[in-house]
């Protein structure tokens, strides 16, 4: 069975700093990789996916994430965080085919960017 | 405007009494999933649709019920409500695989 884990519940940054939150899973097969955002109050947003090809990814807000398939992990960057980047990021496993569907998110890691 | 609507927005509610959350997409996705959100367990999934009259069950399936008739909804049914059971909702659809969900706005519950 898949498994997500977020390494870091909270991760305090200044603004302007780089972040990094960090993502591993557990999988026996070959998976789709997510970044949610959720902001106070409201549903999540796609921040990127990874599915296939470049272990780069790039994503909405200035947001990347690195795919390292030896060591099962998913990890989200940002060089230069803004107040407006506060917010519970999730990382989330689709093992796709015909368990698609089946959509297994981490605990969430809250970012909070201080002035 | 393409998105996930889910009714209603709030709810209180009392032990044992029939409640229903309805969801209901407009851009024609295949998949439809339902997610509870708990403070510290992140999201878990209740049931997933694949597509119409084809459901299976997510880790959290227990007191609830879901149904696919048609393509674009995806009712939530809670038969006998319990206190448990208090939680924020999350529907959310996808085109295809690796597509990523679109959420709805969730709705929040509260079994007294």
């Amino acid at each position: 069975a898949q498994s997500v884990t977020q390494l870091d519940s909270q991760v305090p940054v200044f603004e302007e700093a780089p972040v990094e939150l960090r993502c591993n899973y557990s999988s026996s097969v070959s998976v789709y990789l997510f970044w949610y955002v959720q902001y106070p109050n409201q549903g999540l947003q796609l921040l990127l996916k990874y599915l296939s090809g470049s272990t780069l990814v790039k994503g909405i807000n200035g947001f990347e994430a690195e795919f390292n398939k030896s060591q099962t992990s998913f990890h989200l960057r940002k060089p230069s965080v803004h107040i407006s980047d506060t917010a519970e990021y999730f990382c989330a496993v689709d093992e796709g085919g015909t368990s698609y569907g089946k959509l297994t998110f981490g605990q969430g890691t809250i970012l909070t960017v201080h002035p | 405007e393409a998105q996930v609507t889910q009714n209603p927005r709030y709810l209180i509610t009392v032990t044992g009494k029939k409640l229903t959350v309805t969801c209901s997409q407009n851009m024609n996705h295949e998949y439809m999933s339902w997610y509870r959100q708990d403070p510290g367990l992140g999201l878990r999934q209740i049931y997933y649709s694949m597509n119409v009259e084809v459901t299976d069950k997510g880790d959290v399936p227990e007191g609830y019920k879901v149904s696919r008739k048609e393509k674009r909804n995806f009712p939530l049914i809670l038969e006998s409500p319990s206190p448990n059971q208090t939680s924020l909702y999350f529907c959310a659809s996808s085109f295809r695989q690796g597509g990523g969900y679109t959420f709805g706005s969730g709705t929040r519950l509260t079994v007294v």
